[in-house]
């Protein structure tokens, strides 16, 4: 089934430890997206690809950045996890371009990051 | 400034009851997508319904259904026959220049 993947569900860090996480897509969507969700929070956007143009929110702190080596795959890295990001990260895709039906995102699982 | 306003932070309500979830939106915009996003205590968000707003016909999904009035830009949602399945955090949501805005959420127990 085509789906979004998040590797991997759960993901432990210590304080300053860079960490990144994963998703890949099997939807050859063009968009992907990625979210911080804290609890009992609607999901914050941080930035999105679309192809591989970068568009980053204006409050998404330096410490996160994203790469998207190709249409299946979305990285987020954090340089230096501090106790505030742990959160729920959640990635999603859609189809593009922009208007219709194909704005319609789709969400993965999410990873639980947790900062020790 | 678009928002989504989601009034209800907490709703219970026993099963195979019918319940409805509110939501107003503001935009200035004529075209855009609404949806209403299923968060089950697994966290996996779910799409369960899709309307456009050009639409006047509301959108049906089974036991799930909208009330989509866009002069008054609201946009709740009825799920009939309630069941323990459907106990999760929904999300009324909005879709402009493939970005979503999120309402703050109306957590959904449903009870045996």
């Amino acid at each position: 089934d085509a789906m979004v993947i998040q590797n991997p569900r759960y993901q432990v860090t210590q304080f300053g430890k860079p960490v990144t996480l994963s998703c890949s897509q099997t939807l050859n969507h063009n968009v992907m997206y990625w979210y911080q969700q804290k609890s009992s929070q609607a999901p914050k956007l941080l930035f999105h690809y679309y192809d591989k143009d970068f568009n980053n929110e204006a409050d998404t702190p330096d410490n996160f950045q994203s790469r998207r080596p190709n249409t299946s795959f979305c990285f987020l890295d954090i340089r230096s996890p501090g106790l505030g990001d742990a959160a729920m990260y959640l990635c999603a895709t859609s189809i593009g371009p922009r208007g219709g039906p194909q704005e319609t995102q789709y969400f993965g699982p999410g990873t639980r990051l947790l900062v020790l | 400034a678009q928002t989504v306003t989601q009034s209800q932070p907490e709703m219970s309500v026993q099963e195979a009851e019918t319940v409805t979830l509110s939501c107003t939106y503001d935009t200035s915009e004529n075209n855009y997508y609404l949806f209403w996003y299923k968060q089950p205590p697994s966290r996996q968000m779910i799409l369960v319904i899709r309307q456009e707003a050009y639409k006047q016909q509301n959108a049906t999904e089974n036991r799930f259904s909208v009330n989509f009035q866009k002069a008054a830009k609201s946009f709740s949602l009825k799920i009939s026959d309630s069941q323990l399945g459907d106990t999760a955090m929904y999300f009324c949501a909005f879709i402009i220049d493939d970005k979503i805005i999120f309402g703050k959420g109306t957590r959904l127990h449903i009870l045996p």
